[in-house]
């Protein structure tokens, strides 16, 4: 089956304490995007790749890290999460701009 | 990426047809309209998308207007299932980047 998998679904954490969301798809898609959700600002992306060792800034990149050593795979790190980092993350993969997105089922992340 | 506007919400009964409308009076000539959908906080799923004719597949259809300033997605017959945040999205099929710019949406309840 067809999918975006992403661990783990929920996360309690402390601030400055690294934590890694990984997220992996089975589709052999090129494009890969992280997303982060919050109440009344909708859908943000966050960084994304194009290819594997080719990664960019989306719209909201600071204090997360990512990584494209595996076409599969993009882990978001978060070298010191803060407070303001606590939100619904979401993964998703796509051929490429003319097809559609597939987004994971998401990792809801408190940070205290 | 242009920009939408979708009402805040609607409700449609159980079997009839829900008809989700949206402008986009700032698309250019190279951009299509997307419909994704988002049930509880599940990850967006992605329905159907046209250029300029109108488009059906198993889940919907599109109805796009003749100078492509508004849209309808339709759902035939809608079910409690089809109850979810409805995102309207304007972007080219072209550049690097895969990002989609979500808005607000419309929150559409089906009742019984």
């Amino acid at each position: 089956e067809a999918q975006v998998t992403q661990n783990p679904r929920y996360l309690i954490t402390v601030t400055g304490k690294k934590l890694t969301v990984t997220c992996s798809q089975n589709m052999n898609h090129e494009y890969m995007s992280w997303y982060r959700q919050d109440p009344g600002l909708g859908l943000r992306q966050i960084y994304y790749s194009m290819n594997v060792e080719v990664t960019d800034k989306g719209d909201v990149p600071e204090g997360y890290k990512v990584s494209r050593k595996e076409k599969r795979n993009f882990p978001l790190i978060l070298e010191s999460p803060s407070p303001n980092q606590t939100s619904l993350y979401f993964c998703a993969s796509t051929f490429g701009p003319a097809y559609e997105q597939y987004f994971g089922p998401g990792t809801r992340l408190t940070v205290t | 990426d242009a920009k939408t506007t979708q009402p805040t919400s609607m409700d449609c009964a159980e079997g009839r047809a829900a008809n989700l409308p949206c402008n986009h009076s700032t698309i250019s000539g190279n951009e299509y309209v997307y419909w994704y959908r988002q049930i509880h906080s599940q990850g967006p799923q992605y329905i159907i998308h046209g250029l300029k004719n109108n488009e059906t597949n198993e889940m919907a259809s599109l109805i796009i207007t003749e100078d492509r300033k508004s849209s309808t997605l339709i759902l035939p017959h809608a079910t409690l299932r089809d109850t979810a945040v409805y995102y309207c999205i304007v972007r080219a099929n072209t550049g690097t980047a895969s990002k989609l710019t979500f808005g607000t949406g419309t929150r559409l309840q089906v009742t019984l």
